[in-house]
């Protein structure tokens, strides 16, 4: 999981409720990802932040929203406009070495909506 | 989207054999990687092929690329129980440095 850590590693949220999920990288990386896994499925992406104070929609960002204020922390937050959040967010950054896609991820938090 | 789409979606085999899983995908990438996920845990970066390469080794891992068929395959050879976990391709296109991540393929290797 290298130096990215996310938290907390379970989270239950009544439905209507915002929830905020943390990641942190103490490994200088510029560039910072969320992505969603469905059981069974693969990643899809839900935002990302190349540099601070800068960030983009990926795939699915409905309902989703997402701050980039230090160069370590990217946190995301559920809305209770995400009509089905129950799923298992990542969090990954890629290094600033250029022609390196390599992404570096975090050990995930488990969002389990009651 | 899913650009990557994996075959077998389960694989079950016994320790000592030789796992094979293909990728293919639909449009051009700047290269092709390949993650692999045990339950409940985050990914880890297995090994990365460019467009311009053909075929990479690493360890026990060997991956080719056939960029005429837009397709990859990740073999594990002389395989570990410790090698069950679900792995994904994932592919970077030339117009964006995204990753496009595949369904996966969940391998069980029985001891």
């Amino acid at each position: 999981d290298g130096g990215i850590t996310q938290s907390p590693k379970y989270l239950f949220r009544k439905e209507g409720q915002n929830v905020t999920l943390s990641c942190e990288q103490n490994l200088n990386h510029d560039a910072m990802y969320w992505y969603r896994q469905d059981p069974g499925q693969g990643l899809r992406l839900i935002y990302y932040s190349q540099i601070v104070n800068d960030f983009q929609k990926g795939d699915i960002a409905e309902g989703y929203s997402v701050s980039r204020e230090k160069k370590e922390s990217f946190p995301l937050t559920v809305t209770s406009a995400q009509k089905n959040p129950t799923a298992f967010y990542l969090c990954a950054s890629t290094p600033p070495v250029e022609g390196t896609d390599t992404q570096y991820f975090g050990p995930g938090t488990r969002l389990t909506v009651l | 989207s899913q650009q990557g789409e994996e075959d077998p979606q389960a694989l079950s085999i016994q320790e000592g054999e030789n796992a094979t899983m293909n990728c293919s995908y639909k449009t051009s990438i700047n290269n092709l990687q390949w993650y692999r996920q045990n339950s409940g845990r985050g990914l880890v970066h297995l090994i990365l092929i460019r467009s311009n390469e053909r075929e990479k080794h690493s360890g026990r891992l060997r991956v080719t690329l056939d960029t005429s068929k837009k397709s990859s395959s990740l073999l594990i050879t002389a395989s570990r129980a410790a090698d069950t976990a679900s792995y994904f391709c994932a592919t970077v296109s030339d117009s964006s440095y995204k990753l496009i991540f595949g369904s996966g393929t969940r391998l069980l290797v029985r001891p």
